[in-house]
């Protein structure tokens, strides 16, 4: 089945900085890649998504890259503020087939911003 | 619209008790799922309903049961609390026959078992 690394675990950033998420995934199928964010005492909310025939989105200040021949895909959160502080889950799945929608999920990436 | 609800928010449980969590969603989604979150392991599929009447095993579904009562609702049931069993638990649906269609989620219960 599929397996997905996330790194780093923490990230902690200053009020306008960067930030940057990394996701690995082990099955070449998976062809459907969204990111969540998840809030204190919240459930996971979908930020932003990437299909396999394309390279690159963006959405105001974020991003995601994907590269499918090393199977990685990236997060990309430019000028941050304190209110994007959150757990951040990348997550993989082949949404053709029999999936039925079922992802594989990242270990979760928790972001802090400093005012 | 309030999307996906999961009742209730919180519980406690000793070893051995049994207990039902109950999740409905309002989106006449056809797909639904139960996943639980542990530090540092994500979130990971427990077991999942593609339509009403039909449920299969997910990732790590020992020790739990489940029941698609109908399209709007999906239960997990522990009929034996074990301490491994402390957890916060998702549940979640999905649009099917649109096939990048995300996951909605529900904000959770949070199970200790002691």
């Amino acid at each position: 089945g599929e397996n997905v690394e996330q790194h780093p675990s923490t990230l902690s950033v200053q009020e306008g900085d960067s930030a940057v998420i990394k996701c690995t995934y082990s099955d070449s199928a998976s062809n459907y890649f969204p990111w969540y964010k998840q809030e204190l005492g919240k459930g996971p909310q979908l930020i932003i998504d990437i299909r396999s025939n394309v390279g690159e989105k963006k959405d105001q200040r974020i991003a995601v890259t994907l590269n499918k021949t090393a199977k990685h895909f990236s997060l990309h959160i430019t000028e941050t503020q304190p209110e994007d502080s959150a757990v951040y889950f990348c997550a993989a799945r082949n949404a053709g087939g029999t999936s039925y929608g079922k992802l594989t999920f990242g270990q979760g990436t928790i972001l802090t911003v400093h005012p | 619209n309030a999307g996906v609800t999961q009742t209730p928010k919180f519980q406690v449980l000793k070893t051995g008790q049994s207990m039902t969590l109950q999740c409905a969603q309002d989106m006449n989604h056809n797909s639904m799922y139960w996943y639980r979150q542990d530090p540092g392991m994500g979130l990971r599929l427990i077991y999942y309903s593609a339509s009403e009447g039909t449920t299969d095993k997910g990732e790590v579904p020992n020790g739990y049961n489940v029941s698609r009562l109908n399209k709007r609702e999906f239960s997990l049931r522990l009929e034996s609390a074990a301490p491994s069993q402390t957890s916060v638990y998702f549940c979640a649906s999905r649009k099917d026959r649109v096939e990048y269609s995300p996951l909605h989620f529900g904000n959770g219960t949070r199970l200790t078992v002691t």
